[in-house]
């Protein structure tokens, strides 16, 4: 399966700080986002990577991929209580059925 | 503007009934995807469809029947639930394709006892 894998599962941090959840993936892609999901809600899209892209910015996001490993991470800078959520990577997969996959998640929560 | 909408949030059923889940979108999108979401799964694709009468297979299409005979509607039918089938059911759209970015319903919960 093409499914991403984000590690940690769980990151407890403190407002203020930085966080940082990576994802790593198997075969080739054409491009790699991030979701986010509050509890009981749906997902909300957060930023798109393309397989050329190194690095990407968003507000306080940032997003960086490497293709050689097979990887990328999400860094939220200068947390807040609102961003506790689950956060997803999801590949678009060149080589098998071209859907999205999305991984199993990182759950973050900041403590204020 | 709804943009997205679900339909029931919340439903329990039984075994062997016939359950339709209704998705509905304001925005025109094009292409628009069925996806369940279960603990140590992530989110898997049911069934996509890239225009009106236009619908294909995803990750999971086992027990599952779509239709798409409006731009706006996607029901999702579970023809005989199975309590495997209980999960919660995520409706997404793309106005550019099915690996750009998605918008997301707020789901729909679903129990089979």
């Amino acid at each position: 399966s093409q499914q991403g894998e984000e590690d940690p599962q769980a990151l407890s941090i403190q407002e203020g700080e930085n966080a940082t959840m990576n994802c790593s993936y198997k075969t080739s892609i054409n491009n790699l986002q991030w979701y986010r999901q509050n509890s009981g809600r749906g997902l909300v899209h957060l930023i798109l990577i393309r397989s050329n892209e190194r690095e990407k910015h968003s507000g306080r996001l940032r997003v960086t991929l490497d293709t050689s490993k097979k990887s990328s991470s999400l860094l939220i800078t200068a947390s807040r209580a609102a961003d506790t959520a689950s956060y997803f990577c999801a590949t678009y997969d060149q080589t098998g059925a071209n859907n999205l996959f999305f991984g199993t998640g990182t759950r973050l929560t900041v403590i204020p | 503007d709804a943009g997205i909408t679900q339909s029931p949030r919340y439903k329990i059923t039984e075994t062997g009934r016939q359950v339709t889940l209704m998705c509905h979108q304001t925005w025109s999108h094009s292409y628009m995807f069925w996806y369940r979401q279960d603990l140590g799964h992530g989110l898997r694709l049911i069934y996509y469809s890239a225009a009106a009468d236009i619908t294909d297979k995803g990750e999971v299409p086992d027990g599952y029947v779509v239709s798409r005979s409006k731009t706006e509607n996607f029901p999702l039918t579970l023809e005989s639930a199975t309590r495997s089938q209980t999960s919660v059911y995520f409706c997404a759209t793309s106005p550019v394709g099915r690996y750009n970015e998605q918008f997301f319903g707020p789901g729909t919960r679903l129990t089979v006892l």
